[in-house]
């Protein structure tokens, strides 16, 4: 089955504790990226890839860093993680032919 | 830059309507434009995906097109149900880039 995995699905740290999401798809796609949502403000693009050892800001990349040494897997890594990183964070791959999302992790920074 | 603007935010109607949904964007140079459905805290499912060459995109009751010149693409949704509540975004794909609506909120009153 065609998919996009996101560990973990729920998350709450504290301030400064350094966390990573992972991301795994298993379709092959070179396209990845992640995104933050927050009311009100819709879908945000932190960082995309578009293929191995391949990465770019987004719109709102500030605190985040990406990786892609792997076709299937980009993690997203919080060095320092603040209170106002507290979102619902989704990854998603493509290929040019539609966008594929994760189910999302919900994270939480006291 | 790429602006997308999803108008209205939020949307209720009775059930048995037809509707329409729309997004208009700035920049006319885009790959492709999807449309998403969101069910609250969950990850987005793709409805219909509509290449820059093609006009429409028909799935059971939905039906989206695409008028680059204008600008703009709608959902239409015929016969709704109560289980299509949910919130609808647009997604368009540019240069590397893709920007998303900030989506309509449906409610379909029983």
């Amino acid at each position: 089955e065609a998919q996009v995995t996101q560990n973990p699905r729920y998350l709450i740290t504290v301030t400064g504790k350094k966390l990573t999401v992972t991301c795994s798809q298993n379709m092959n796609h070179e396209y990845m990226s992640w995104y933050r949502q927050d009311p009100g403000l819709g879908l945000r693009q932190i960082y995309y890839s578009m293929n191995v050892e391949v990465t770019d800001k987004g719109d709102v990349p500030e605190g985040y860093k990406v990786s892609r040494k792997e076709k299937r897997n980009f993690p997203l890594i919080l060095e320092s993680p603040s209170p106002n990183q507290t979102s619902l964070y989704f990854c998603a791959s493509s290929l040019g032919q539609g966008m594929y999302f994760g189910p999302g992790t919900r994270l939480t920074v006291l | 830059k790429q602006e997308v603007t999803q108008i209205p935010a939020a949307l209720s109607v009775p059930e048995g309507e037809n509707l329409v949904l729309n997004c208009s964007f700035t920049d006319s140079a885009i790959y492709n434009l999807q449309w998403f459905r969101q069910d609250p805290g969950k990850g987005l499912t793709s409805l219909l995906l509509i290449q820059s060459s093609q006009r429409e995109q028909t799935s059971g009751r939905l039906n989206a097109s695409l008028d680059k010149s204008s600008g703009r693409s709608t959902l239409y949704i015929a016969a709704s149900q109560p289980g299509d509540s949910a919130t609808y975004l647009c997604r368009i794909q540019g240069a590397q880039k893709l920007v998303f609506g900030q989506g309509t909120r449906l409610t379909i009153n029983p």
